[in-house]
């Protein structure tokens, strides 16, 4: 099956730093990007930026640009979101997605992560 | 607020036809293609339609999708209680160089 795995629920003070991971099983990590979309509580969907494992190639939504930094080891096929210091207004959930690019899904995100809810207070 | 425009409601009563708007613009839905994700109550969003009116595997084809210029809309025939969801429109768009998504729309079935 494939899957994609996040890691759990995350509690921080504003300022602190965070990394957050998503374990992709079941097909190849290297072939297909690996999107970020945050869900801010009781709002829509925003896309955040994706990597390509098999070349490192990283693409950042303006709005998230310099903001968070999007990462992946191919020893463990894990994608990561992290920031350097957090604040309030980053209390969101966090999905990982796989970007499907062929076939009658290319262009979406076909897979997606349960979910990493992250709280920023003090 | 939102590049791509829903309603933020619909409803109607089991075994009924809804259809959700999704209105957009040149950049976006006027150019690229579009996707329907289907966000059950507490649980990650779904791919549901892809590329303007696809059904991936395992979608009931009660769902169906559909593009006219810079406008998109989803379908949802024989409406089932488990049809109860937020429903989200995305596209790429080539001015903000970014995935849009809809604001969403709350489906309720009464």
């Amino acid at each position: 099956d494939v899957q994609l795995v996040q890691s759990g629920a995350e509690v921080k003070k504003p300022g602190e730093s965070l990394k957050i991971s998503c374990k992709a099983s079941g097909y190849r990590l290297t072939s297909y990007w690996i999107g970020w979309v945050r869900q801010l509580p009781g709002k829509g969907l925003e896309w955040m930026g994706m990597i390509h494992p098999g070349d490192s190639d990283t693409r950042y939504s303006p709005s998230f640009q310099g903001q968070v930094t999007i990462s992946h080891d191919k020893s463990t096929s894990t994608a990561y979101l992290q920031w350097r210091s957090l604040r309030a207004p980053d209390t969101a959930m966090y999905y990982c997605a796989r970007f499907c690019s062929s076939g009658t899904c290319n262009g979406a995100f076909d897979v997606w992560g349960q979910g990493t809810m992250v709280t920023v207070s003090s | 607020q939102s590049v791509l425009t829903q309603p933020p409601s619909a409803s109607g009563t089991p075994g009924q036809r809804v259809a959700i708007s999704c209105s957009g613009s040149s950049s976006n839905i006027g150019t690229n293609v579009v996707f329907w994700y289907q966000q059950l109550p507490g649980t990650a969003p779904k791919l549901l339609i892809s590329r303007n009116n696809q059904r991936p595997s395992g979608v009931p084809d009660r769902f169906s999708g559909s593009k006219s210029g810079s406008s998109a809309s989803l379908a949802i025939s024989g409406l089932r209680s488990e049809d109860e969801a937020d429903y989200y429109c995305a596209v790429w768009d080539d001015s903000l160089s970014n995935w849009v998504f809809g604001g969403g729309t709350t489906l309720t079935v009464l």
